[in-house]
């Protein structure tokens, strides 16, 4: 059952704390993106990784960090650096850099 | 910096009533336009991408147009039914030398009622 996989669905984040949220995907894809959406806006570009061990900052980077060990997974770190992590992370990939984006379930972040 | 616009923000319409969403664009040189839609509390599903040399694609119910000179796109539902009932994104694609970048508008939250 090919796809892309977030977990977990709900996660909560206490003052100070860093969380991991996970991303896998068993499409083959090179590429992978992970997306902030917040109510009443669209979808902003956190990080975004075109090809194993290589990733690129989007246009809300700062409080985030990513990795890209192994092609089918690309972890988001919200640090506590990230004074509002509140919102609707999203997770996407694609095989190339012109293709279009497939995008997983989501992962709810709340604050304590 | 391109900026996507949707108009309306929310629609609600009865259920058969042919209805159009719009979106609009600031800066033409785009590679692509996408329309997604979204449920509540779930991620996207792309339904259709508009490649800048082509003006429509249509899949079933759903037309999508695409005037990239006035930096703008519609999608067209026929024959509206509840379970169209969700959040419609549309989204531009510009290669900037690097990335897939997509920049997307707000959405436009449909509401179809028997």
């Amino acid at each position: 059952d090919g796809g892309i996989t977030q977990s977990p669905k709900y996660l909560f984040r206490k003052e100070g704390q860093n969380v991991t949220l996970s991303c896998e995907q068993n499409l083959n894809h090179d590429a992978m993106y992970w997306y902030r959406q917040d109510p009443g806006q669209g979808l902003r570009l956190i990080y975004y990784s075109q090809i194993v061990n290589d990733f690129q900052k989007g246009d809300i980077a700062e409080g985030y960090s990513v990795s890209r060990e192994k092609k089918e997974s690309f972890p988001l770190t919200v640090t506590s650096a990230q004074k509002n992590p509140t919102a609707f992370y999203l997770c996407a990939s694609s095989l190339g850099q012109q293709e279009t984006q497939y995008f997983g379930p989501g992962t709810r972040l709340l604050v304590l | 910096k391109q900026e996507v616009t949707q108009i309306p923000a929310a629609l609600s319409v009865p259920e058969g009533e042919n209805l159009v969403l719009n979106c609009s664009f600031t800066d033409s040189a785009i590679y692509n336009l996408q329309w997604f839609r979204q449920d509540p509390g779930k991620g996207l599903t792309s339904l259709l991408l508009i490649q800048s040399s082509q003006r429509e694609q249509t899949s079933g119910r759903l037309n999508a147009s695409l005037d990239k000179s006035s930096g703008r796109s519609t999608l067209y539902i026929a024959a509206s039914q509840p379970g169209d009932s969700a959040t419609y994104l549309c989204a531009v694609r510009r290669l900037t030398g690097g990335g897939n970048k997509l920049t997307f508008g707000t959405g436009t939250q449909l509401k179809v009622e028997l």
